[in-house]
């Protein structure tokens, strides 16, 4: 029930692109994005719904393609900042359903390298 | 300052003590939640809370407790702590059930 992330781990240079991706084998209804510094608390980055747009802010963007249940989260022109685990967490339905519960994916690790 | 807190940010203990692991938040949100953080696992829900004295299991509540009879405090009690349970810990918060979430430090607890 796991969302799977890939790649696990990933090493750039500053500038360089990087795409992380989160699928799931059930359907869902929403896909959130966190970005978690070592030693540090997850932050969050976007929230991606069924039937919605693509989101973004900055250089960093994510798309949201229901029928494959899947998502990926785009970093452009990656700067040494954007370093950390990236994790995806995934709800299959609404609050008050058996499948409200949000589940994480292990994370994909991205080294920015100047 | 908007933030969730989390006490003790590191705990050694030995295995059957009893311990509790406090978390407050000042955003007055509804919707608290512990997770347990492991390796290759990501991030585990033991328990949410949607309002006071509301709260559900999550993925992984066995060995664990808590408790809501404050919006802002959300504890984690561990009653007979064993090895499989040392892990890093953390309390989140958010203002509606399926928003942004609000992550505490963390607790980094070892059981001997």
């Amino acid at each position: 029930q796991q969302p799977v992330q890939s790649p696990q781990a990933v090493i750039l240079r500053e500038g360089e692109d990087a795409v992380i991706n989160c699928s799931s084998s059930k359907a869902l209804y929403s896909v959130h994005w966190y970005r978690q510094k070592h030693g540090e608390a997850p932050i969050f980055l976007m929230i991606l719904l069924k039937g919605g747009e693509q989101k973004g802010h900055d250089k960093i963007s994510a798309s949201f393609n229901e029928k494959k249940q899947q998502s990926s989260l785009y970093l452009t022109a990656s700067q040494l900042s954007y370093s950390g685990t990236y994790f995806c967490g995934t709800r299959r339905g609404f609050l008050m359903d058996s499948n409200y519960q949000l589940i994480w994916g292990a994370g994909t690790k991205l080294i920015i390298k100047p | 300052e908007a933030q969730v807190t989390q006490n003790p940010r590191y705990l050694i203990t030995v295995t059957g003590k009893k311990l509790t692991v406090t978390c407050s938040q000042n955003m007055n949100h509804e919707y608290m939640s512990w997770y347990r953080q492991d390796p290759g696992l990501g991030l585990r829900q033991i328990y949410y809370s949607m309002n006071v004295e509301v709260t559900d299991k999550g993925d992984v509540p066995e060995g664990y407790k808590v408790s809501r009879k404050e919006k802002r405090n959300f504890p984690l009690i561990l009653e007979s702590p064993s090895p499989n349970q040392t892990s890093l810990y953390f309390c989140a918060s958010s203002s509606t059930a399926a928003g942004e979430q609000y992550f505490g430090p963390g607790t980094r607890l070892t059981v001997t």
